[in-house]
């Protein structure tokens, strides 16, 4: 079965970078995109972009761009988002989602990750 | 980017009622539309795809309607497993932009 599992809560200061990573089994780990989205407290949910599990093609949201960087690693079959400059603003839980259909990024997130905190906080 | 509209924002309905929850895309996205459950603490739910395909193992209590630029979400009878926040996400063209959210209350 699918099953996406993300690195635990962080809490960081302004200014600084964070790195969440989603670990995928159950699944041919190159076959399906990984979309990212974001949560602010009490608020509604934010999508940030998208990456091609093959490495090559990522599009990022036009909000996060220059700040955001998602990778993949397939030895361990992870994918990672990375967010610079934080601020407080950034504090949200993130979400890893997997596309519901293969090699495309025309698909929804079918399978969730359990979502990562990211406190920023001086 | 496109904008997506839904509405209620918030609904107070009774165990056994018809809820219907509308989401209006700005532009035409075709069925390119899916909803999501969310409640508290967890990990968004998908529902629905492509507009009214149901995912495997909802039950189909949960239907999906519309095309173009106006969708609906319709829950036949609801249960109190289904008072969460309801999220429709257009996925015709970056970014991949979510409506604001609709919370299900217990009347």
């Amino acid at each position: 079965q699918v099953e996406l599992v993300q690195s635990g809560a962080e809490v960081k200061k302004p200014g600084a970078s964070v790195k969440v990573s989603c670990k995928a089994s159950g699944y041919t780990f190159t076959s399906y995109y990984m979309h990212w989205v974001r949560q602010a407290p009490g608020q509604g949910l934010e999508w940030m972009g998208i990456i091609n599990p093959s490495g090559v093609g990522t599009t990022y949201a036009q909000n996060f761009q220059g700040r955001v960087t998602m990778t993949r690693d397939t030895s361990t079959s992870t994918f990672y988002m990375e967010l610079s400059s934080l601020s407080f603003e950034d504090t949200a839980v993130y979400f890893c989602a997997r596309a519901m259909v293969a090699s495309t990024s025309w698909s929804h997130g079918g399978y969730w990750g359990q979502g990562t905190l990211l406190t920023v906080s001086s | 980017d496109i904008q997506m509209t839904q509405s209620p924002s918030s609904l107070s309905a009774s165990v056994g009622d018809r809820v219907t929850i509308t989401c209006r895309a700005s532009q035409g996205i075709t069925d390119y539309l899916a909803w999501f459950q969310q409640k508290p603490g967890k990990a968004p739910k998908s529902l629905i795809y492509a507009a009214s395909s149901l995912q495997s193992g909802v039950p189909s209590k949960f239907s999906g309607s519309g095309s173009g630029t106006h969708f609906t979400l319709t829950i036949s009878s609801l249960q109190p497993e289904d008072f969460a926040t309801y999220y429709c996400q257009q996925y015709n063209s970056y970014p991949f932009t979510f409506g604001g959210g609709t919370k299900v209350e217990i009347k």
